[in-house]
């Protein structure tokens, strides 16, 4: 399967800790989006890149947020000083921009 | 804004009838309309999807209709079966690809 991969698949770690997820995307696809969903809640729109350029931010992406993808290949999500209210699923899609985008299984995180 | 509507929250038919999910959106540049069914803890999966120089597209027991005009679209499923149960999303979506994406719709179908 050469679908979009996401690492880990969950995390489970303590208030104020940091976490990086990362997110591998389907071969030769240039745009990857990063979003979240919460439990009865549909996705919710994070940050994407073309490439390696990050080309818009959500303002739900506070400045504990990071977002890269170097290589214009992978990207990772890091979140600093969690908090409970991050407790969620983090999803991770890719595109050319001419299909469809296909997502991840996501990484689901839990705060304790 | 670019708020996405989606009604109903939930639904629930008998196998063999139709199922109508609508969905409503405000941001007029959104111009692509992807429909996601997900599972129980699986990850969302395209079934269909409409851009904006289209009124309606069809795929087998699925369908899709968008009235650009009102701001509005929707998603049939006839014939529907106990597989077709799943939480299904409408999204919006602008030139970038970027989804809102609406609340999402339960649907069970009972056999």
């Amino acid at each position: 399967d050469t679908g979009v991969s996401q690492d880990p698949r969950h995390k489970i770690t303590k208030r104020g800790q940091n976490v990086t997820f990362r997110c591998d995307p389907i071969s030769e696809h240039n745009r990857l989006y990063w979003y979240r969903q919460t439990l009865g809640q549909g996705p919710e729109f994070l940050t994407y890149f073309q490439n390696e350029a990050q080309l818009e931010k959500s303002r739900l992406l506070s400045d504990r947020f990071s977002a890269e993808r170097p290589k214009g290949s992978f990207s990772t999500l890091e979140i600093q000083r969690t908090e409970q209210g991050d407790s969620a699923m983090y999803l991770c899609a890719s595109t050319d921009g001419n299909q469809p985008q296909h997502f991840g299984d996501g990484t689901r995180l839990s705060i304790l | 804004g670019e708020n996405v509507e989606q009604h109903p929250s939930t639904l629930s038919v008998q196998e063999g009838d139709s199922a109508v999910i609508k969905c409503t959106y405000s941001d007029s540049a959104s111009n692509y309309f992807p429909w996601y069914k997900q599972e129980l803890g699986k990850r969302p999966q395209l079934i269909i999807d409409i851009r904006s120089n289209v009124g309606e597209k069809k795929d087998q027991r699925i369908a899709v209709t968008l009235n650009k005009t009102a701001k509005h679209f929707s998603l049939h499923i006839t014939e529907t079966q106990p597989e077709d149960s799943a939480v299904y999303f409408c999204a919006a979506g602008d030139s970038w690809g970027k989804l809102q994406f609406g609340a999402g719709t339960q649907v069970v179908v009972t056999p």
